[in-house]
């Protein structure tokens, strides 16, 4: 079952930062939130993920909010190998447990 | 960069066949997942496997289905008899094992055609 919201698609300028936001208003103490993508009909790509923090690694931003129930991820300079669909998946770090994808975010970078 | 490795790629099989799907995970991780992606829809659990065992399957991995690890590398889904609907992008992925929350890696995908 879906445990976020996502908008359906967004609209990005090339070179300009996307914001895309997530609700995740149920989410546990104990679960993550993890963002993927994936480009045309390629394997899900590993995006970032956190627990309470904020995170940055070389290919985006998360901004996690002190309530946790949102989170954005932020993807500095949008370029236009950046459209993809945006996965935002919350779960509990334990043996096995899936990653649950949703019907995400269709991010169009526009030149 | 180490990466999951699936093949074949693009596999088209006849109605009631048996196909098998074929990965090679992440060195030294420990967790195994199937995925599928039916076109135009969401990417779908199928089912984990860790330490030589089913961990989790969905609803979709009935019967006719059934995952193996035949050796210290590989990773197989079997479709005992396809059918129709079992046309799909098929995703392997891998996961370490360390404390914490950590990501799952993805292969590129076999297109399964199913005629």
């Amino acid at each position: 079952d879906a445990k976020t919201t996502q908008p359906p698609s967004m609209d990005c300028a090339e070179g300009r930062a996307a914001n895309l936001p997530c609700n995740h208003s149920t989410i546990s103490g104990n679960e993550y939130v993890y963002w993927y993508r994936q480009i045309h009909s390629q394997g899900p790509q590993y995006i970032i993920h956190g627990l309470k923090n904020n995170e940055t690694n070389e290919m985006a931003s998360l901004i996690i909010t002190e309530d946790r129930k949102s989170s954005t991820l932020i993807l500095p300079h949008a370029t236009l190998r950046d459209t993809a669909v945006y996965y935002c998946i919350v779960r509990v770090e334990g043996a096995g447990n899936q990653f649950y994808f949703g019907t995400g975010t269709s991010l169009t970078v526009i030149p | 960069e180490p990466e999951v490795t699936q093949t074949p790629s693009h596999q088209v099989t006849q109605m009631g066949q048996e196909v098998i799907l074929r990965c090679v995970p992440i060195s030294n991780h420990l967790y195994f997942y199937w995925y599928r992606q039916i076109l135009g829809q969401k990417v779908e659990f199928l089912v984990s496997f860790y330490n030589n065992e089913i961990s989790e399957k969905s609803e979709i991995f009935d019967d006719q289905f059934s995952v193996e690890r035949p050796d210290g590398s590989n990773f197989t889904l079997k479709i005992r008899s396809t059918k129709l609907e079992d046309s799909a992008m098929y995703f392997c992925a891998s996961r370490p094992l360390l404390s914490g929350g950590t990501e799952a890696f993805f292969g590129q995908g076999t297109r399964l055609t199913v005629v």
